[in-house]
């Protein structure tokens, strides 16, 4: 067990639906990160959060925003859905930047859009 | 469990044999390196890291070479395991990103056969 938590494990909706997928980081982490990983992409960066601030972008859509909290627990939202959305969503949470130490990932959620 | 590649490089040893899974880093500025393995159905696990000013580094079992030169890193794993079974990814990260983000290769993955 990572100590992340990602809710929900599965989900299933439609193209053109919203989504919000939440993340709990381990206790004491500041980072959190966003990873989609698809079966022809791997595993993509999406987005950083530090302490509530964004600290980095990667390949994040337009349709896709993210938050972390006053608690630090994160959410990515995903809006718009396409079939090619379809994907696991890794978060992933550290004490600082990447660089500092491993990164701790949760189980993700499989996201499916029909 | 579920699959996180159906087109990966595979690489099946036997039992006992020594492993040795390869990756080319795309970034010259990396200077941080990480193995990660992923089993079915599970987020990715921290392995190994290592440094660019260093070229080899040594954990239980594992061993992670770096040649810069060429910009290629290795995992060797001795005396794989049935348990080792998983898809294994390295990770690059650097100053020109401020460490934030990790950028994943590919992946490989590894069938060990009792």
């Amino acid at each position: 067990d990572s100590g992340v938590t990602q809710t929900p494990k599965h989900l299933i909706t439609a193209t053109g639906q919203r989504v919000t997928l939440r993340c709990s980081p381990r206790s004491g982490d500041l980072s959190v990160y966003w990873y989609q990983q698809s079966l022809d992409q791997g595993l993509q960066f999406l987005i950083q959060y530090y302490n509530g601030e964004e600290r980095a972008k990667g390949n994040i859509l337009e349709r896709f925003s993210a938050q972390q909290f006053p608690d630090l627990h994160s959410e990515l939202n995903l809006s718009s859905l396409e079939l090619g959305d379809s994907a696991l969503y890794f978060c992933a949470s550290s004490v600082g930047v990447a660089g500092d130490g491993e990164l701790f990932f949760g189980e993700g959620s499989r996201l499916t859009v029909l | 469990g579920e699959s996180v590649g159906l087109h990966l490089p595979t690489l099946s040893v036997q039992e006992g044999d020594n492993s040795i899974i390869n990756c080319a880093y795309s970034n010259s500025a990396s200077d941080y390196f990480i193995w990660y393995k992923q089993e079915s159905g599970k987020g990715p696990q921290f392995i190994i890291d290592i440094r660019s000013n260093m070229d080899k580094r040594q954990g239980q079992r594992v061993t992670v070479l770096l040649n810069k030169t060429v910009k290629h890193l290795s995992l060797q794993i001795a005396a794989t395991q049935p348990g080792d079974s998983a898809v294994y990814f390295c990770a690059e990260t650097g100053r020109t990103s401020g460490y934030s983000t990790l950028t994943f290769g590919k992946g490989t993955m590894l069938l060990v056969s009792p």
